[in-house]
């Protein structure tokens, strides 16, 4: 069964650097987020992709954030800046876009923790 | 704006009698609600999905879940938990704004602890 995969499955970062968390969601999805869940606390949504775009963004989503789809198969988060607080598990998801179809898959997550 | 709630932190039941996660939805229309499932350092694994059609509906591992429009309700249940069934559990409902993008909005989680 196709299933969303993330690398790496942890991270360790300094406090100022950037980290590029990667995604490869399945592959004939059409639409692609990244969720964040802060340890003991609810999943949050961060962003929505679509069509080599941003559909949609929260307010954590600030300009040390960005995402892009590189190729046919790869979906990236960057943090270009990393604070403390950006520590968290980081979730892929993807979503086929078929009408009716409104499942939403993650991958297993990124664990960041920044120091 | 959409939100959904959990009531329970955590839900404590003894393996072998049924189970409920209980959640609340509060939307602007016609809801698409769904439950996910979080073991320890794993992702979120899809369980099941209402959105439309009959309120009962079946998911994976036994799990089912019942929409009540009346209470804006989707409990989850299992008719005789199982020690595996040890996990978090996610209530979710998918926001209607944002067009056809649609992020999904999570309650705050449900820790089930099956006990021997």
């Amino acid at each position: 069964e196709p299933e969303v995969t993330q690398t790496p499955s942890h991270q360790v970062t300094q406090m100022g650097q950037e980290v590029i968390l990667r995604c490869v969601p399945i592959s004939n999805h059409l639409y692609f987020y990244w969720y964040r869940q802060i340890l003991g606390q609810k999943v949050e949504f961060l962003v929505s992709f679509y069509n080599n775009e941003i559909s949609e963004k929260s307010e954590i989503f600030d300009d040390q954030f960005s995402v892009e789809r590189p190729d046919g198969s790869n979906f990236t988060l960057k943090i270009r800046s990393t604070k403390l607080e950006d520590s968290a598990m980081y979730f892929c998801a993807s979503r086929s876009g078929q009408r009716g179809v409104e499942t939403q898959y993650f991958g297993p997550g990124t664990r960041l923790l920044v120091l | 704006a959409q939100s959904v709630a959990q009531p329970e932190d955590q839900v404590n039941v003894a393996e072998g009698n049924p189970l409920t996660v209980k959640c609340t939805y509060s939307v602007s229309g016609n809801p698409y609600l769904f439950w996910y499932v979080q073991y320890p350092n794993r992702g979120l694994q899809f369980l099941l999905k209402y959105i439309t059609g009959d309120n009962l509906v079946k998911g994976s591992y036994g799990f089912e879940a019942e929409f009540n429009k009346s209470q804006t309700s989707f409990h989850l249940k299992k008719p005789s938990a199982l020690v595996s069934d040890s996990a978090l559990y996610f209530c979710a409902v998918r926001d209607i704004i944002g067009g056809g993008y649609n992020k999904l909005i999570f309650g705050a989680g449900t820790r089930l602890a099956v006990h021997p």
